[in-house]
């Protein structure tokens, strides 16, 4: 079925680094996007969010950008840091699917120093 | 902590055992769901509840599991005759309107 899905499983980067963190979805009727972070043990965190009238939305540090043309979502993180490492999930909101969100496999971010 | 609680943390059961969980929202949040999560993948729903109305339930949801919201406000999620492949992370959300979810730390449960 479809589902939302991610580009890389894993991404390492340096300390100070950008990291850009990607998502593909395949139902263009979805109309709200959340990015979460879980750390081991803990329940995902909500990172930022952003609905379909939108193509970018800047929070502390982070940047989501949607481009509804190619069915993509990226989490831009600015200055990478240890405390950043973690599985980031992706979550769309498909009208057709009801109210829960759909959430894709993940990306575990390594961030070294 | 005003966040979304979770109890307990940790469940070790038998098979064919029967375990509940409890999660308590935000007070102000409308909404609760549980989901789901198994090592490796994303969380995945199983039912919501608006109020003290269960909405929506997921095909992942049989019959062996129940939830309640008796009050509207803290939730219960009820497994009956666990099985092996119901180990899993159990994570409880709230929010207010359809935006914006907020987990707990989820409870979980091995099954032996």
């Amino acid at each position: 079925g479809e589902s939302v899905g991610l580009h890389l499983p894993t991404l390492s980067v340096q300390e100070g680094d950008n990291s850009i963190i990607n998502c593909a979805y395949s139902n263009s009727a979805s109309d709200y996007f959340i990015w979460y972070k879980q750390e081991s043990g803990k329940g995902p965190q909500f990172i930022i969010d952003i609905r379909s009238n939108m193509d970018k939305r800047q929070g502390q540090r982070v940047t989501v950008l949607l481009n509804k043309t190619v069915k993509h979502l990226s989490l831009q993180i600015a200055a990478t840091q240890p405390g950043d490492s973690a599985v980031y999930f992706c979550a769309e909101n498909r009208p057709s699917a009801g109210t829960a969100l759909i959430f894709g496999k993940g990306t575990t971010l390594s961030v070294s120093s | 902590d005003t966040g979304v609680s979770q109890d307990p943390r940790h469940k070790i059961t038998k098979r064919g055992q029967n375990v509940t969980f409890r999660c308590d929202p935000i007070s102000e949040h409308n909404r609760l769901y549980w989901y789901r999560q198994t090592l490796g993948q994303g969380p995945e729903f199983l039912t919501y509840f608006q109020n003290e109305a269960q909405l929506e339930k997921s095909r992942l949801l049989s019959d062996r599991f129940s939830a309640e919201r008796p009050k509207g406000s803290f939730s219960t999620l009820e497994i009956q005759r666990t099985e092996q492949g119901d180990s899993a992370m159990y994570l409880c959300a709230s929010s207010f309107g359809e935006e914006k979810l907020f987990f707990g730390s989820g409870t979980q449960l091995s099954v032996l």
